[in-house]
């Protein structure tokens, strides 16, 4: 069973509009979520993250939006750029004893010139 | 930092062949992850040490796997034998603790099983 779902395996934006990805979770422990970004041949890197007590968070392009009553949380990336275009991975975590990050399956976003 | 440092990048077995990944966590880095990312799984955690410790190997999916971290600088993935399925790009990652959520990855090591 998957705790935490992102359901479009990929996503294409032009350039300078507005990229949104989407993650759903079913584990209403995870009190802490982050996004990672990953380019190919090369690891995930640790992006942006938003703590349950909040609802937003922003660093410049990227903003992340959490709603705990639908545990629901979104990344808005403002304005796309060609360099964006990677696979996202949301990633939840507890803060119940030594609980590991749980990740989505990735959305591919391609941001077209 | 060097950052996590992950060899060999690329491996190509024969089945029932012994594998043998190899991770180097940041220095200072408390807590080690091995994870194995498949197209039809995502990103699946198999293992993860806290102080060198095995913690939770529920994600390990069968006896062939193996992991160990002999010291805070040095960690391991072993999996004999080795089968097609197990082809995938196996990641290792270090935190500075398990409740510190910001992991760091390593590039990854791309398995073939032939």
């Amino acid at each position: 069973d998957q705790q935490v779902k992102q359901n479009s395996p990929s996503l294409s934006v032009q350039e300078g509009r507005i990229s949104i990805l989407n993650c759903d979770y079913t584990n209403s422990m995870f009190d802490y979520f982050l996004w990672y970004k990953k380019y190919p041949a090369e690891g995930p890197t640790f992006l942006i993250s938003i703590s349950s007590i909040k609802d937003k968070n922003e660093d410049g392009r990227f903003t992340v939006f959490l709603n705990k009553s639908a545990k629901h949380l979104s990344l808005h990336i403002v304005p796309s750029q060609p360099g964006d275009s990677a696979v996202y991975f949301c990633a939840a975590g507890g803060n119940s004893g030594n609980t590991p990050l749980v990740f989505g399956k990735g959305t591919r976003l391609s941001v077209i010139a | 930092d060097a950052g996590v440092i992950q060899s060999p990048r690329h491996e190509v077995t024969e089945m029932g062949q012994e594998v043998t990944l190899r991770c180097k966590p940041i220095s200072g880095h408390n807590s080690l992850f091995w994870y194995r990312q498949t197209m039809m799984r995502g990103l699946e955690l198999l293992i993860y040490f806290n102080n060198n410790v095995p913690i939770d190997d529920s994600g390990m999916p069968e006896d062939r796997f193996s992991a160990k971290m002999p010291n805070a600088s040095f960690s391991t993935l072993k999996i004999q034998p080795s089968e097609p399925r197990d082809s995938a790009v196996y990641f290792c990652a270090s935190s500075l603790a398990v409740l510190v959520r910001e992991q760091y990855f390593g590039p990854g090591t791309r398995l073939t099983v032939t």
